[in-house]
């Protein structure tokens, strides 16, 4: 039973252009989500977070948006370049910033330039 | 700035063998995870510890086993390698009660058992 779902497997996006990537959850606990940034061979980083409590947090060029009525939460990259290509994992906690997360299956994003 | 060091990048191990993989924070961090990653699978959780000495099963704690003998230093034991423990081990770490910090990430051991 999948509490976090990423849908997308891949998304291919042109440079300078929008990235939108999305994530679903069923657990009305989770109160903290996070994006992370994977590139191969490498541990993942992390992007950007946002408490339950906001329905939107921006750092940059990355914006994440929560709706906790729909359980959906979406990650936006403005503008797109090339070095954003890469695997984005949703993850999700109901323990706050400490607690244990549960991951998407993630995301391949690819930004063509 | 946070540093969790894995201590081997690439290992290949034999069936039946036991098989120890390291993973050690520098930033006296309470918490310690270990998940592994499989293509279309995403991170799943193993173990985790909240303390010296202490340690939770996760999701899929079949097969392993975890130590933690010193704040700094969080073990996967993996008792008698299977081949389908071959897989992407990552750890993580976070400080622990009244933080924000999320878990930052070691870069992986992709351990391979022929």
């Amino acid at each position: 039973d999948q509490q976090v779902k990423q849908n997308s497997p891949s998304l291919s996006v042109q440079e300078g252009r929008i990235s939108i990537l999305n994530c679903d959850y069923t657990n009305s606990m989770f109160d903290y989500f996070l994006w992370y940034k994977k590139y191969p061979a490498e541990g993942p980083t992390f992007l950007i977070s946002i408490s339950s409590i906001k329905d939107k947090n921006e750092d940059g060029r990355f914006t994440v948006f929560l709706n906790k009525s729909a359980k959906h939460l979406s990650l936006h990259i403005v503008p797109s370049q090339p070095g954003d290509s890469a695997v984005y994992f949703c993850a999700a906690s109901a323990g706050g910033s400490q607690g244990n997360l549960i991951f998407g299956k993630g995301t391949k994003l690819s930004v063509k330039p | 700035d946070v540093k969790v060091t894995q201590s081997s990048r690439y290992l290949v191990k034999r069936t039946g063998e036991k098989v120890f993989l390291e993973c050690v924070q520098d930033m006296d961090h309470e918490n310690m995870f270990w998940y592994r990653q499989d293509p279309g699978l995403g991170l799943r959780l193993i173990y985790f510890s909240y303390d010296v000495k202490m340690k939770e099963k996760g999701d899929i704690p079949e097969g392993y086993s975890v130590s933690r003998e010193k704040k700094e230093r969080f073990s996967l034991i993996l008792e008698s390698a299977s081949t389908n423990q071959t897989s992407m081990y990552l750890c993580a770490s976070t400080p622990g009660p009244n933080s924000n910090q999320p878990q930052h990430f070691g870069d992986g051991t992709r351990l391979s058992i022929l």
